[in-house]
This record gives C-alpha cells, sequence and structure tokens, in this order.
C-alpha cells in the first residue's frame, strides 16, 4: 500500500519569498507523483508530475520539484511566490497500473498563505 | 487539458433524503472515473472506482447500499448518498481518466471537477 506524508499543515510566507512544500511516501512498487493545487471550494488542479526520466519536474505557475527516489520525497518548490499562490496544496501518488490505475492517494495537505 | 463538470456545486438535504451528484467528462471518454470524500481541512479520501459498464469498486470501510456508484456511460458517473444524514455531510469530488487504449503510458492524468459540497440538515 502507498501512504502520502506531507509534513507541514501550514506555511506561512511573505511575498515574493521562496517556499518549499516537504513530501515523503511510502511504497512497496514503483509510483508516480503528483502535486495539486486547491483553491476553496473547488475541485484539484494539477501542478505537475512525475512519471519517469529527469527527477526535476517543472509545472504549471512557476513551481517545480524534485523526485529523491533514495529519500522517497517529492518536495515543491517555488523560487518567489505570489498572494495569489495561496491554496492548500496536496502531494499525490499512483500505482503504475493494473486494477488500480489512476487510483490516487493524497497527502493530507499544506495550506501556503501568501502574506503581502 | 480535459474537463470533468460536477452537478450541483452545492446542495442542502434534509436528513432522510437522498442526494444525486453527476460527474461528467465533457470532453473525452472515461473508462475509469473516481469518488472522493474530503473533510473540512483534510485530505481527499478515495471512496470507489467506478468503470463503466461494471460495479464499482469501494474501498474499505465505504458503505456500498449507501453511497450508490453508476457508471452507465463513458461520459457519466453518479453518485448517489441514500438516506442522508447530518453526518455525510462532506465535499464530494469526481475524477476520470481518460480512455486511452496505449495504457497508462498515455494518460497518466486524472481530471477533477469541481466537486459538490454537501449539507444534510
Amino acid at each position: 500500500a502507498q501512504s502520502v506524508t506531507q509534513l507541514d499543515s501550514q506555511v506561512p510566507v511573505f511575498e515574493e519569498a521562496p517556499v518549499e512544500l516537504r513530501c515523503n511516501y511510502s511504497s512497496s512498487v514503483s509510483v508516480y507523483l503528483f502535486w495539486y493545487v486547491q483553491y476553496p471550494n473547488q475541485g484539484l488542479q494539477l501542478l505537475l508530475k512525475y512519471l519517469s526520466g529527469s527527477t526535476l519536474v517543472k509545472g504549471i505557475n512557476g513551481f517545480e520539484a524534485e523526485f529523491n527516489k533514495s529519500q522517497t520525497s517529492f518536495h515543491l518548490r517555488k523560487p518567489s511566490v505570489h498572494i495569489s499562490d495561496t491554496a492548500e496544496y496536496f502531494c499525490a501518488v499512483s500505482d503504475l497500473g493494473g486494477s488500480t490505475l489512476g487510483r490516487l492517494y493524497f497527502g493530507r495537505g499544506t495550506q501556503l498563505t501568501v502574506w503581502p | 487539458g480535459a474537463v470533468v463538470s460536477q452537478h450541483p456545486s452545492w446542495v442542502i438535504c434534509k436528513s432522510g433524503t437522498s442526494v444525486k451528484i453527476e460527474c461528467r467528462s465533457l470532453d473525452f471518454q472515461a473508462t475509469t472515473m473516481f469518488w472522493y470524500r474530503q473533510f473540512p481541512k483534510q485530505s481527499l479520501m478515495l471512496m470507489a472506482t467506478s468503470n463503466e459498464g461494471s460495479k464499482a469498486t469501494y474501498e474499505q470501510g465505504v458503505e456500498k447500499d449507501k453511497f450508490l456508484i453508476n457508471h452507465a456511460s463513458l461520459t457519466l458517473s453518479t453518485l448517489t448518498v441514500t438516506s442522508a444524514h447530518p453526518e455525510d455531510s462532506s465535499f464530494y469530488i469526481c475524477s476520470a481518466r481518460e480512455y486511452q487504449p496505449e495504457g497508462w503510458g498515455q494518460s497518466t492524468e486524472a481530471f477533477f471537477g469541481q466537486g459538490t459540497r454537501l449539507t444534510v440538515v
């Protein structure tokens, strides 16, 4: 079974500062990794995903994440945040295939709050 | 990207009644849809996996007689909360994976609906 741990439930940061949202996972098999953003009372929007290849993945809105297999981590980073980045961020893992194809296991989420 | 539409966006119902939530893939065919439940300030919890033309697969602890899922076509899945009670109040989100005959490699993203806020009074 897979599990995801987001180490910080809340991350406050000032505008234009860098930010890192941490995510660790555990799995007995290879997985795909995802970061999603959720604005209040809305569904989830995909920020980026790691499937294979380069361990540094670039996504939308200036976000990037680095897959570290040895540390089983997939931390999300942005060099300079904007107030509009204030939202809940979810890290998720997915099985590679089989009958559970597409099932996502989510972390508890990290609330990013950007202050002016 | 592909669009998944959920309806209604919010619903208030009386305790004991049933509520149906629709999840539609607007511009693609979805062989598989997933239903999640999200409590305030918490993560999404997978309730069930819905495959077109077959019975849904429920996660452990989810009452299949209470949360009826129907996936009648490649673009529509419905979740019916039967005999709703206040503890069923939650945010329900569906996601859909696009049908790809070549397999997972070409379709790695599940697209999410905007969610349905259910309040049972």
